[in-house]
């Protein structure tokens, strides 16, 4: 199985908004509701921000949301702040197993 | 507050079987799929396995003749085993907690850090 298609790296500046997106196939991304986004800090464990596509645990500011049009999903950031800077990866359920992304640096200027 | 927390060897020779355990604190271990996800240092994340706490379980079929998954409730631990490990299975090797009705990885271990010396 192919890992989902995030772009390497993204910037913005404090109060701007980013987004992330993440490709897939109709085997993953296209063919169920359970895409998710982790925020990872160097020398941390992954940390589970949005679930189901969209939904935020009760731990994630609201900030953050995600979104999906057919194969493709996308993590939005709002508001930028220092600690937001971070790698960022999807994951998609592709049936009996889970597909993650290549990751995404995001720098915030 | 569920935690979640890896141990085992963190030098394993090339060719052996890798083996760690992660310990369940703070939370039942019913009703949960239990998973194993490494980083090769510098890289992504791979999703290894999960068990279910009755004691299926299921594999990357990118690794599967390799990999075994087990659970022991008595004790609210998993297990992974790796076979034939070579240096490409170096990496930081995480447990999660998966809930059965949102299929995501909602909690984590720290991570350990496993190294195949040649």
């Amino acid at each position: 199985q192919s890992a989902l298609t995030q772009p390497a790296s993204v910037s913005g500046s404090p109060g701007q908004s980013i987004t992330i997106s993440c490709t897939g196939t109709t085997s993953d991304v296209g063919s169920y509701n359970l895409v998710s986004w982790f925020q990872q800090h160097p020398g941390k464990a992954p940390k589970l921000m949005i679930y189901e596509d969209y939904k935020r645990p009760s731990w994630v500011s609201n900030r953050f949301s995600g979104s999906k049009s057919g194969n493709t999903a996308s993590l939005t950031i709002s508001g930028l702040q220092a600690e937001d800077a971070a790698d960022y990866y999807c994951c998609s359920y592709a049936g009996s197993y889970w597909v993650f992304g290549g990751g995404t640096k995001l720098t915030v200027l | 507050q569920v935690q979640l927390q890896e141990s085992g060897p963190g030098l394993v020779k090339a060719s052996e079987t890798l083996s760690l355990t992660c310990s369940v604190s703070g939370g039942s271990i019913g009703n949960y799929y239990w998973s194993w996800i490494r980083q090769p240092p510098g890289k992504g994340l791979e999703y290894l396995g999960r068990v279910y706490y009755n004691g299926s379980s299921n594999y990357n079929p990118s690794l599967k003749s390799r990999v075994t998954i087990s659970v022991d409730t008595s004790k609210k631990q998993f297990s992974l085993k790796l076979s034939s490990v070579t240096a490409a299975d170096t990496a930081v090797y995480f447990c999660a907690r998966v809930p059965s009705g949102s299929l995501t990885f909602d909690y984590w271990g720290q991570g350990t850090l496993v190294t195949v010396s040649s």
